[in-house]
């Protein structure tokens, strides 16, 4: 079946960049997403990139995805205290739901 | 993009009672599945919610425990029955429009049975 890798924890200083990284085993994987969780609160979907491209840019969120690896990653430039989480990496393919990795704890420290 | 309602947004329950949450998607979607997130663990998919017929789960989770409803492509109920302290967890609804879209979340259920 399908697995996503990832690392569980990453501690960065501010204003330095983060990348959190993830792997992937379905090579038919066509859509591939990063979401954020805070304490307590809910998935906040921060970026998504079809299979077909390999990097996608949004303000300070850099996405790689290397398909002939299966990797992916996020990198977050300038990062804030405020970007403190848990980064899920997911993917999916066809009509099937998602499927998460186990999350990546990202610490800021000041 | 859709935006998914779901409630109630927490709970806490008394073991051997049960607990149907709901969510409420304000456009029609295709596809719309539920998850349970155990506390300090990932999602795991419990089921997708199919319109108008039985539910597909996933290994080690059953109807009879989890029963779904989707009576049209806008709303979807997830029950938890005879709740135990071992279904405390965040339990979120998920929907997508097509193949090739986005998928969104509600901001998810904290179950806590006492």
């Amino acid at each position: 079946g399908e697995d996503v890798e990832q690392s569980l924890f990453l501690s960065v200083r501010e204003g330095d960049s983060s990348v959190i990284n993830c792997t992937y085993t379905d090579s038919s994987s066509t859509y591939l997403y990063w979401y954020k969780q805070e304490p307590g609160a809910g998935l906040q979907l921060l970026t998504y990139i079809f299979s077909n491209m390999d990097m996608k840019q949004d303000q300070r969120l850099t996405v790689l995805l290397n398909k002939k690896d299966k990797h992916l990653s996020l990198r977050i430039a300038d990062t804030q205290t405020g970007d403190s989480a848990i980064y899920f990496c997911a993917e999916t393919a066809g009509r099937r739901a998602l499927t998460f990795g186990s999350g990546t704890r990202l610490q800021v420290q000041p | 993009s859709a935006v998914i309602s779901q409630k109630p947004s927490r709970d806490i329950c008394q073991r051997g009672t049960s607990l149907t949450i709901q969510c409420q998607v304000d456009s029609q979607v295709t596809m719309m599945f539920w998850y349970r997130q155990q506390p300090g663990q990932s999602l795991t998919l419990i089921a997708t919610a199919n319109q108008g017929s039985e539910a597909t789960y996933e290994s080690g989770f059953v109807i009879d425990k989890f029963p779904i409803s989707r009576p049209n492509l806008t709303f979807s109920t997830l029950t938890v029955s005879n709740m135990s302290p071992e279904d405390s967890s965040i339990y979120l609804c998920s929907g997508r429009t097509d193949m090739n879209t986005e998928a969104f979340f509600g901001q998810g259920t904290r179950l806590t049975v006492v």
